[in-house]
């Protein structure tokens, strides 16, 4: 157990729709990094969050957007959902805001867009 | 051309094999990641280097920064070895940049 949660463990939804994931990261860490993993694409980093501020940003489509509030949850929202965004989305945390500190990853959220 | 490169794709071992995984890249990195990612889907860090060598029980991860290489090394393989190892690599950006994933499977 990483000490990473992600809630809900799948999703099942139907194009068009907008859906929010959510990630809590290791007591103590500050970053919180998205990744998406699908089947043609393999796992790709969309987006980094450090101390409530967004810190990198990766292949994240526009269509996507997300926060990490005061209590350093954070919640990945998708929207306009495509049958191509089905994939499993990945958070993980790590104390500082480098990416060079070890990651620790949650469980993943299993999005199946229908 | 991937940034990150992976080989092999696809490994098979016996139950007690020595088993290499490589990883080559292309960009200026900080750090390589080594991840392991079972059947179930969870990930784990394995290592996380970025020069020299670690190990951690049977498994064991070095990098050459001067040839752009990283290997991950696993001795007396088990069947509960069996899963998809990443490598990832820390770009200038601070961001993760992954190799495609090589499958093993190990087999009594």
């Amino acid at each position: 157990d990483s000490g990473v949660t992600q809630t809900p463990k799948h999703l099942i939804t139907a194009t068009g729709q907008r859906v929010t994931l959510r990630c809590s990261p290791r007591s103590g860490d500050l970053s919180v990094y998205w990744y998406q993993q699908s089947l043609d694409q393999g796992l790709q980093f969309l987006i980094q969050y450090y101390n409530g501020e967004e810190r990198a940003k990766g292949n994240i489509l526009e269509r996507f957007s997300a926060q990490q509030f005061p209590d350093l949850h954070s919640e990945l929202n998708l929207s306009s959902l495509e049958l191509g965004d089905s994939a499993l989305y990945f958070c993980a945390s790590s104390p500082g805001s480098a990416g060079y500190n070890e990651q620790f990853f949650g469980p993943g959220t299993r999005l199946t867009v229908l | 051309k991937n940034e990150v490169e992976q080989s092999p794709q696809n490994l098979t071992a016996q139950e007690g094999e020595f088993i290499t995984i490589n990883c080559s890249y292309s960009v200026g990195i900080s750090a390589l990641h080594w991840l392991q990612q079972h059947p179930g889907g969870g990930i784990v860090s394995l290592f996380m280097l970025s020069s020299g060598k670690k190990k951690h029980g049977r498994l064991i991860a070095t990098i050459n920064i001067q040839e752009k290489h990283s290997s991950l090394h696993i001795t007396a393989s088990h069947p509960r070895d069996s899963a998809v190892y990443i490598c990832a690599g820390t770009s200038n950006t601070d961001k993760l940049i992954f190799g495609t994933g090589t499958r093993l499977q190990v087999f009594p």
